[in-house]
């Protein structure tokens, strides 16, 4: 079976553009995790959808994140404007339900320059 | 309030020694759930085990063992006969089971030299 599938793996970019994380969760699972990791501040849950609704998006930073789950097979976390504090390795995860083990796609490490 | 504490921030051990990783967590709760998982070098995280508040059975995964007991709010994890393949960061995870987030903690980086 296939995993979380995470795109793109690797995004370099300039301040101020936007940036958009995609991230297919697997299939049959009804909740859908977006995370953050970086040194200073570890794992942090951003936003989790269930059944593609947004259920708790108090770790969003600020406005200028935002998530969508237009389906069940697929979401998105777009950044704009980006910001150099934005880099960090994001994680999208899965789960049956919320208390079942997360299973976490590869990450896509993002560095805004 | 949740919360997870590994105190380890990092250890170093020599092949085939064991070595015991330490998850001490706070919740008001009566059923949760812990989870341990694994991030190694190439970054993936990956899932080890979950235990629920009520099932305080020791458990044995081959050189992994788990070690969990609600009268020191403690879940611990051991390996035993290190390998440097284990060399990973460990997280320790908390949820409760009225929702809310996976509280994960610090994490532990191991390396295991040969």
């Amino acid at each position: 079976d296939a995993g979380v599938i995470q795109s793109p793996r690797h995004e370099v970019t300039e301040m101020g553009q936007e940036v958009t994380l995609r991230c297919k969760p697997i299939s049959g699972h009804d909740y859908l995790f977006w995370y953050r990791q970086t040194m200073m501040r570890g794992l942090e849950l951003l936003i989790y959808f269930n059944n593609n609704v947004p259920i708790d998006d108090s770790g969003m930073p600020e406005d200028r994140f935002s998530a969508k789950m237009p389906n069940a097979s697929f979401s998105t976390l777009k950044i704009q404007p980006s910001e150099p504090r934005d880099s960090a390795v994001y994680f999208c995860a899965s789960s049956p339900l919320l208390v079942q083990p997360q299973h976490f796609g590869d990450g896509t490490r993002l560095s805004i320059l | 309030a949740q919360k997870v504490t590994q105190a380890q921030t990092e250890i170093s051990v020599v092949e085939k020694e064991d070595v015991t990783l330490d998850c001490v967590y706070e919740t008001r709760d009566t059923t949760y759930y812990l989870f341990w998982y694994k991030q190694p070098p190439s970054g993936e995280l990956v899932f080890l085990i979950r235990r629920n508040s009520f099932d305080e059975q020791n458990e044995i995964s081959g050189r992994y063992s788990w070690n969990f007991q609600k009268s020191t709010s403690s879940f611990n994890f051991t390996i035993t006969a290190s390998q440097v393949v284990d060399s990973a960061v460990y997280f320790c995870a908390l949820i409760y089971n009225q929702g809310g987030k996976l509280i994960f903690g610090q994490g532990t980086e191991l390396s295991v030299k040969p």
